[in-house]
């Protein structure tokens, strides 16, 4: 089945430094992936649409200078959160939507998830 | 803007029991349902995916349903086992994009 990774599974960073996670799609390419925060008890977030070779598309209220985004091959998106402060501690998940004829964009694969805690 | 809720937040049954999971949207323009499983700490599973044409999709122990004129669906577990423990998350597919709009989820627990 197809499957997505993330790394780091889990970061402690200290406030003001910045932390990349990275999500890669193991067994197919994906012209899109999607990046979800979700704060504890509450539910995912969108915070943007990563395409690759283009510029991510940021949902309403997300910075995307504080959340730099890059989808630089078919495989593999990466998440940057600079400065980063106690508030954007929380659980961050990527999906992939596989590309190629026979896939809608119906489809798409959750990976496991980053915990970043800032401390 | 499209608003998803979820019904109970949480639920807890005997092992055996037959359940439903409620989630309620506002704007019935949907492009598709999906249901999800989420274990705790970890990623998301999708159990069903449900067409704005379609009203429903088994899968399993697993039928969810959806009507769009009143804006719910429900997701039915027959038979619960303590493995079905998780939580529970609808979301909503706006459009030909791929953008999800989640509920908060529902997490149930089956007592063995």
């Amino acid at each position: 089945g197809a499957v997505v990774s993330q790394h780091p599974s889990w970061v402690i960073c200290k406030s003001g430094t910045s932390v990349k996670i990275e999500c890669r799609s193991l067994d197919f390419q994906a012209t899109t992936m999607f990046w979800y925060r979700q704060f504890p008890k509450q539910s995912l977030m969108l915070m943007a649409t990563s395409n690759e070779g283009s510029k991510a598309t940021y949902e309403q209220g997300v910075e995307k200078d504080k959340f730099l985004i890059n989808h630089a091959s078919l495989t593999l998106s990466t998440l940057t959160v600079t400065s980063a402060h106690p508030e954007d501690s929380s659980f961050y998940i990527c999906s992939a939507s596989p590309s190629g004829s026979g896939f809608g964009t119906d489809t798409q694969y959750f990976g496991p998830g980053t915990r970043l805690t800032v401390l | 803007k499209q608003e998803v809720t979820q019904i109970p937040a949480a639920l807890s049954v005997p092992e055996g029991e037959n359940l439903v999971l409620n989630c309620s949207f506002t704007d019935s323009a949907i492009y598709n349902l999906q249901w999800f499983r989420q274990d705790p700490g970890k990623g998301l599973t999708s159990l069903l995916l449900i067409q704005s044409s379609q009203r429903e999709q088994t899968s399993g122990r697993l039928n969810a349903s959806l009507d769009k004129s009143s804006g719910r669906s429900t997701l039915y577990i027959a038979a619960s086992q303590p493995g079905d423990s998780a939580t529970y998350l609808c979301a909503l597919g706006s459009g030909n994009t791929g953008k999800l709009i989640f509920g908060q989820g529902t997490t149930l627990q089956v007592k063995p």
